[in-house]
């Protein structure tokens, strides 16, 4: 199967950190991605990483990567009310002359004071 | 503001309607894909082009048409929708075939009435 699972909700307090987990059960992949969607917003590409990398950081963002589980986590430092949004996992595999992109179902992450 | 650009942001129409959902990248890519997200539910791969040719058709319904005239613009024409074909459709490019990231447009938050 081709599934990516999210959990569904986290809140957390402003200046915390957020860690948003995520898992997958096909091991082909060849780059995992955080998107984040603000309301009424489209799909921004925050992140992604490669199937042979184990952690990326890129300034408040740290994406962990257990290839042995199968277990992607995308950690949000010092958390802003801005931040709140609803973040999607996504693995792709080049297939057919294209990167397909499956989609987890998505975490809501609510900040609050 | 991602270089893909989704018109219009709203749409309602009646189930006996026929209307097309346009989107437009400037961003050089070669690959355009269509996407539904409804409530609750992991975004779904609707179609993708691929150097203008149609690559990925996921057991669509036929009452969805897409079209690609060409490798900026992609087209998803409408035409007796069901009420369950609400939702937001998003739309995305990329540059395949070594195409690590897809920048997805702001959506077309359709209704059917």
């Amino acid at each position: 199967g081709e599934d990516v699972e999210q959990s569904l909700f986290l809140s957390v307090r402003e200046g915390d950190s957020s860690v948003i987990n995520c898992t997958y059960t096909d091991s082909s992949s060849t780059y995992l991605y955080w998107y984040k969607q603000e309301p009424g917003a489209g799909l921004q590409l925050l992140t992604y990483i490669f199937s042979n990398m184990d952690m990326k950081q890129d300034q408040r963002l740290t994406v962990l990567l257990n290839k042995k589980d199968k277990h992607l986590s995308l950690r949000i430092a010092d958390t802003q009310t801005g931040d709140s949004a609803i973040y999607f996992c996504a693995k792709g595999a080049f297939s057919g002359g294209y990167n397909k992109l499956i989609f987890g179902a998505g975490t809501r992450l609510a900040v609050h004071p | 503001e991602t270089g893909v650009t989704q018109t219009p942001r709203h749409l309602v129409m009646g189930m006996t309607n026929k209307k097309s959902l346009k989107c437009e990248q400037h961003l050089g890519h070669n690959a355009m894909y269509w996407y539904k997200q409804s409530a609750k539910k992991p975004l779904e791969l609707m179609f993708v082009y691929s150097l203008e040719e149609r690559v990925e058709n996921n057991s669509v319904p036929s009452r969805f048409s897409p079209e690609c005239p060409n490798s900026s613009h992609l087209f998803l024409h409408l035409h007796t929708l069901q009420p369950e074909d609400s939702a937001l459709y998003l739309c995305a490019s990329s540059q395949a075939p070594v195409d690590t990231e897809a920048f997805f447009g702001q959506g077309t938050r359709l209704t059917v009435v």
